[in-house]
């Protein structure tokens, strides 16, 4: 238990559907991101939040929609996704910058994306 | 823009055997931090090492341990004494002081063989 939850564990929608990832840490942590983990590629950085406010959004298509409304809980809102968009999706958290040991990243255990 | 290469896609060990994961990475920073994550079947991704570009010595944990060259940019990691539970992917990661991305590599999928 690393103090980063997802749910749900596993997710299979159809391409007209809207669903919602969540994310919550019990670490106190000022940080969250989302990432996306696909097959045979490098962890993307799709949305970066410090505090609440969004400081990086990765040219990630409109149809991710991210929530932050507190430090402790992150969504990621899936509206139209497309096949292509099957993947991990990782929730993780850090201490936020500019505090001691922030370069540290904590991982929930993701939601399997399944767009048919 | 950072990059991160791990140029292993796969590796396997023999159960108590040694053995090191490569990875190079580029950069025009002088300050930042360097990181080696498991990602077991479970899919956690878990912190196994972490190093601090201004320091020289090389960081250890326990079995693990990283052979840090800053001038080549490379930061390989040393398994030792490997267990049948360090069966996973294992990810290189960079990220620059006070920077907001952590980059991460291709990963090296790693078996240890009874």
């Amino acid at each position: 238990e690393t103090g980063v939850t997802q749910t749900p564990r596993h997710l299979v929608m159809g391409m007209t559907n809207k669903k919602s990832l969540k994310c919550e840490q019990h670490l106190g942590h000022n940080a969250m991101y989302w990432y996306k983990q696909s097959a045979k590629k490098p962890l993307e950085l799709m949305f970066v939040y410090s505090l609440e406010e969004r400081v990086e959004n990765n040219s990630v298509p409109s149809r991710f929609s991210p929530e932050c409304p507190n430090s402790s809980h992150l969504f990621l809102h899936l509206h139209t996704l497309q096949p292509e968009d099957s993947a991990l999706y990782l929730c993780a958290s850090s201490p936020g910058w500019g505090a001691q040991g922030n370069e540290k990243l904590f991982f929930g255990s993701g939601t399997q994306l399944s767009v048919l | 823009a950072q990059t991160v290469t791990q140029s292993q896609p796969e590796m396997s060990v023999q159960e108590a055997e040694t053995v090191t994961l490569s990875c190079t990475y580029d950069t025009s920073e002088n300050n930042y931090y360097l990181f080696w994550y498991k990602q077991p079947p479970s899919r956690q991704m878990i912190l196994v090492i972490r190093q601090e570009a201004y320091k020289q010595q090389n960081a250890t944990e326990n079995r693990f341990s990283v052979n840090f060259q800053k001038a080549a940019k490379s930061f390989s990691l040393k398994i030792s004494d490997s267990q049948l539970g360090d069966t996973a992917m294992y990810f290189c990661a960079f990220i620059k002081h006070y920077g907001q991305n952590f980059v991460f590599g291709p990963g090296t999928r790693l078996s240890v063989l009874p």
